[in-house]
């Protein structure tokens, strides 16, 4: 059974610094990885998709890599500012059960001005 | 504006009185799924559907059923709500092709007494 992983559960920051965000997965066997992140009272909103077949995915100051073969992904945001304070959420997909997404528990990110 | 619709966001209501959270989507996504919410459990899918006429149970399907009549629509029903069903339900959908985000609405927050 697929177990998704983020450690840590809580990351607090000053304004500027870089953000690193852990998700492992234990089974290899993956269709694509989503990053989300979820604002209190809110949904969840995509911020990248890496297909199983790719390394990495860029957009603006965020990068997400993944290495399916040891079962790890790092989102990266660069210079962060007070409004990325958020949960971030990594969440995997099989292809069987119409690509259902298995979550992690989420990282809470405070980034303090 | 591309967006899932759900409602009510907000439902307190007691134990054993049917219940129905309705989700819409403006995409016309084929793919359409229930999540909820727990902490310390994270999310979870209750359901999804396919297309049209076609559903089927996720992880946590207990006590829960749903519709597909129209593309657009994804109703959640409860038929006998009970105390352990509290939670916080998503609905989500995505596009066919190649891996596609999943865009998932705001979220609705169930109290049952």
């Amino acid at each position: 059974k697929q177990e998704v992983t983020q450690i840590p559960a809580a990351l607090s920051v000053p304004e500027g610094e870089n953000l690193v965000l852990n998700c492992s997965f234990t089974d290899s066997a993956i269709y694509n990885l989503q990053w989300f992140r979820q604002d209190p009272g809110k949904g969840l909103t995509s911020l990248l998709l890496i297909q199983s077949s790719q390394r990495e995915q860029t957009s603006g100051r965020l990068n997400a890599s993944l290495d399916k073969s040891s079962g790890r992904s790092t989102l990266y945001i660069a210079a962060s500012q007070p409004g990325d304070s958020a949960t971030y959420l990594c969440a995997v997909s099989i292809k069987a059960a119409g690509n259902k997404l298995t979550f992690g528990g989420g990282t809470r990110v405070l980034v303090k001005p | 504006e591309a967006q899932v619709t759900q409602n009510p966001r907000y439902l307190i209501t007691v134990t054993g009185k049917k219940l129905t959270v309705t989700c819409s989507q403006n995409m016309n996504h084929e793919y359409m799924s229930w999540y909820r919410q727990d902490p310390g459990l994270g999310l979870r899918q209750i359901y999804y559907s396919m297309n049209v006429e076609v559903t089927d149970k996720g992880d946590v399907p207990e006590g829960y059923k749903v519709s597909r009549k129209e593309k657009r629509n994804f109703p959640l029903i409860l038929e006998s709500p009970s105390p352990n069903q509290t939670s916080l339900y998503f609905c989500a959908s995505r596009g066919p092709g190649s891996p596609q985000p999943q865009h998932f609405g705001d979220g609705t927050r169930l109290s049952i007494l």
